[in-house]
């Protein structure tokens, strides 16, 4: 069965500086799709970034990376130059024919 | 382009008591969502329509869990008796075959507490 870990319940971060979310999924599938969610405090969950995992190169959004380690199945997220606004749940999802989440890593930023 | 709409936001009810849930989904989305997630954990799939057929429902606890997509735009998720673990936020979901796979627009979710 396919599992999803994020073993950060809680990270924190000053404002500007970068952050890494880290997660760890378990897969016998060759092609499937890697996603983080945000989810902020009584808002919608959307979608931060995805990655294929037949794609070598990381996905990048702006101030969102990925670093996707196919073989070793980790799939970390890492946030430059912090806003106050990234503060929030942010979820990591595997997909092939659905999406399972992990339990979530809930960021505070300070300024 | 307006949203997934969700309602009521809130709810509370007594144990063994009925409730249901509406989802409006984006207009055009063929696939609805609707996934249970409590507090603490990340939200789990309990239902997915392709239009108004059920793809996947194998989550589901179907002796008090229902849900209904007619005409394949709204949907109604329904739980009759509420148990205390039923407690959670209620979040549907949609997505169209132009999106990505995975790529899903949420609504911002029914919290539901049992007593």
């Amino acid at each position: 069965a396919q599992t999803v870990t994020q073993s950060q319940p809680e990270m924190s971060v000053q404002e500007a500086e970068t952050v890494t979310l880290s997660c760890t999924y378990d897969t016998s599938e060759s092609d499937y799709y890697l996603f983080w969610y945000k989810q902020p405090p009584s808002r919608q969950m959307i979608l931060v970034i995805r990655q294929e995992a037949y794609k070598q190169q990381n996905a990048t959004e702006n101030r969102f990376s990925v670093n996707f380690q196919k073989a070793a199945k980790s799939f970390s997220l890492k946030i430059s130059d912090s806003q106050l606004g990234d503060a929030a749940m942010y979820f990591c999802a595997y997909n092939t024919d659905k999406l399972i989440f992990g339990t979530g890593t809930r960021l505070q930023v300070f300024p | 382009e307006a949203g997934v709409a969700q309602s009521p936001r809130y709810k509370i009810i007594e144990k063994r008591q009925s409730v249901a849930f509406w989802c409006n989904p984006i207009s055009g989305h063929a696939t609805l969502y609707w996934y249970q997630q409590i507090l603490g954990q990340g939200p789990k799939l309990l239902i997915q329509f392709q239009n108004n057929g059920v793809v996947d429902d194998s989550q589901l606890p179907k002796d008090r869990f229902s849900a209904e997509r007619l005409k394949g735009v709204d949907s109604t998720l329904k739980i009759q008796p509420a148990k205390l673990e039923d407690s959670a936020v209620y979040l549907c979901a949609s997505s169209s075959e132009r999106t990505p796979a995975g790529e899903l627009f949420f609504g911002e979710g029914s919290r539901l507490t049992v007593l």
